[in-house]
């Protein structure tokens, strides 16, 4: 079956540091990937997706590359801030159109 | 955007009471719902499927019985918890889809706090 794999939390990072958050993947055919944000208490927002190999997916200054070869999609983002700080999970979806999520991880920024 | 509507937001019940959560799409037709169970610092485990007009399809040990879903129209899915016991506390997350416009795409709702006492 399908799983997703990201990095264990929680990072916590000063603010204006660079962030990579890891995601692999395992899935048959070719799945859409995504990276979704949840503030607490509240539910999730997409923060970007890809739907095929090598599309980059980019949204306020996140940035993920779909990498069919090391099936991979981890999420970059050049300088964070802190309202940045909030869970982020890695997600696919695949020919059922089921989301497959990770476990997430918890992003803290200190100013 | 796509905007889901999903309340109540927080919800404290009895045990044995049940309990009904909406989730409704504001501005697209819904063909696929989706109900999630979140525990705390954990990620979202599928309950349910549901497609408009059809019954839900519930993950492996789901019981569907005591969560009952209900897609009526394409804009609107209920869940149900009957008989709640205090292990059903929970937050409760809706996902809905659009088939046809978007299929790729998927839109939360902003989640119910459910506190069974």
């Amino acid at each position: 079956g399908n799983s997703v794999t990201q990095m264990e939390g929680p990072v916590t990072l000063s603010e204006e540091a660079f962030l990579t958050i890891n995601c692999t993947y395992t899935a048959t055919g070719y799945p859409s990937l995504f990276w979704y944000v949840q503030y607490p208490g509240e539910g999730l927002q997409l923060l970007l997706k890809a739907t095929k190999a090598d599309d980059k997916g980019s949204n306020k200054g996140f940035e993920a590359t779909y990498r069919k070869e090391t099936t991979s999609f981890h999420l970059e983002k050049g300088s964070v801030q802190v309202s940045d700080s909030a869970v982020y999970f890695c997600a696919l979806s695949g020919s059922n159109y089921k989301l497959t999520f990770g476990k997430g991880t918890l992003l803290t920024v200190n100013p | 955007g796509a905007v889901v509507s999903q309340h109540p937001s927080w919800v404290i019940c009895k045990s044995g009471t049940s309990v009904k959560i909406e989730c409704r799409s504001l501005d697209f037709q819904a063909t696929t719902m989706f109900w999630y169970r979140q525990f705390p610092k954990q990620s979202l485990m599928l309950m349910a499927t549901s497609n408009e007009g059809s019954k839900a399809t519930y993950e492996q040990g789901v019981e569907k019985d005591k969560f009952l879903i209900n897609h009526a129209s394409l804009t609107l899915s209920t869940l149900t918890v009957t008989s709640a016991h205090p292990e059903d506390s929970s937050f409760y997350i809706c996902s809905a889809r659009d088939g046809i416009a978007d299929p790729g795409g998927y839109t939360f709702g902003s989640g119910t706090r459910l506190t069974v006492v």
